[in-house]
């Protein structure tokens, strides 16, 4: 069965202490893994896709990183604006859920002035 | 300015009532969906469409009735519903169903209170 586990569930940085969200998935053959963060009161935004092991992405102080079992947010020097719930999915390429979105249930980041 | 709009932002209503909830998007999309957000619970895909087709249909109970006139409008249905069903309805669209490489792009959601 296609499953996508965050961790941890909650995370309190100070500004400027770096660190690293995790995303474990078991999937039917991987199409792709998807971040995104989630403001309060507000629909998940897209940060990343990562399709293959090895793979990296940045985008400011984020960088996702993929291998065969799970995926990593860094998070570099944090500000208070990175505050948010940040979202792992996972789309398998074949089997019942193919096509589809898997989401875990996300970990919620604090970043403390 | 997200390029998915979803009204009401808010609803409160009873159990025995019937509203439906809209969503429209922008961006010139063909699949569209809706999803439901609880409290410490991932996402949970409830229905999908497809160039103004259901594909697929989560196993949802049959208070949910979706409808999807055209490939820029979603509506939700809404009628008996319990409280347990109070929580986010997230409308997302992508260009295709299935395309891996095409992130969903979400609404900012309906905030829906059972009582």
């Amino acid at each position: 069965e296609d499953q996508v586990t965050q961790s941890p569930e909650a995370l309190r940085l100070q500004e400027g202490e770096s660190s690293s969200l995790n995303c474990s998935y078991t999937v039917s053959g991987l199409r792709g893994l998807f971040w995104y963060r989630q403001d309060p009161g507000k629909g998940p935004e897209f940060l990343f896709t990562l399709y293959s092991a090895g793979e990296e992405k940045e985008k400011e102080r984020l960088k996702a990183t993929l291998t065969k079992k799970e995926s990593f947010l860094h998070i570099t020097a944090p500000k208070p604006e990175d505050s948010a719930t940040y979202l792992c999915a996972v789309q398998a390429s074949r089997g019942a859920g193919a096509n589809n979105l898997f989401f875990g249930t996300g970990t919620r980041l604090t970043v403390i002035p | 300015e997200t390029g998915v709009t979803q009204t009401p932002r808010h609803l409160v209503m009873g159990m025995t009532n019937k509203k439906s909830l809209k969503c429209e998007q922008h961006l010139g999309h063909n699949a569209m969906y809706w999803y439901k957000q609880s409290a410490k619970k991932p996402l949970e895909l409830m229905f999908v469409y497809n160039f103004k087709e259901q594909t697929e249909n989560n196993s949802v109970p049959s208070r949910f009735s979706p409808e999807c006139p055209n490939s820029s409008h979603l509506f939700l249905h809404l009628h008996t519903l319990q409280p347990e069903d109070s929580a986010l309805y997230l409308c997302a669209s992508s260009p295709e169903w299935g395309q891996g490489d095409s992130p969903l792009h979400f609404g900012n959601g309906t905030r829906l209170t059972v009582t």
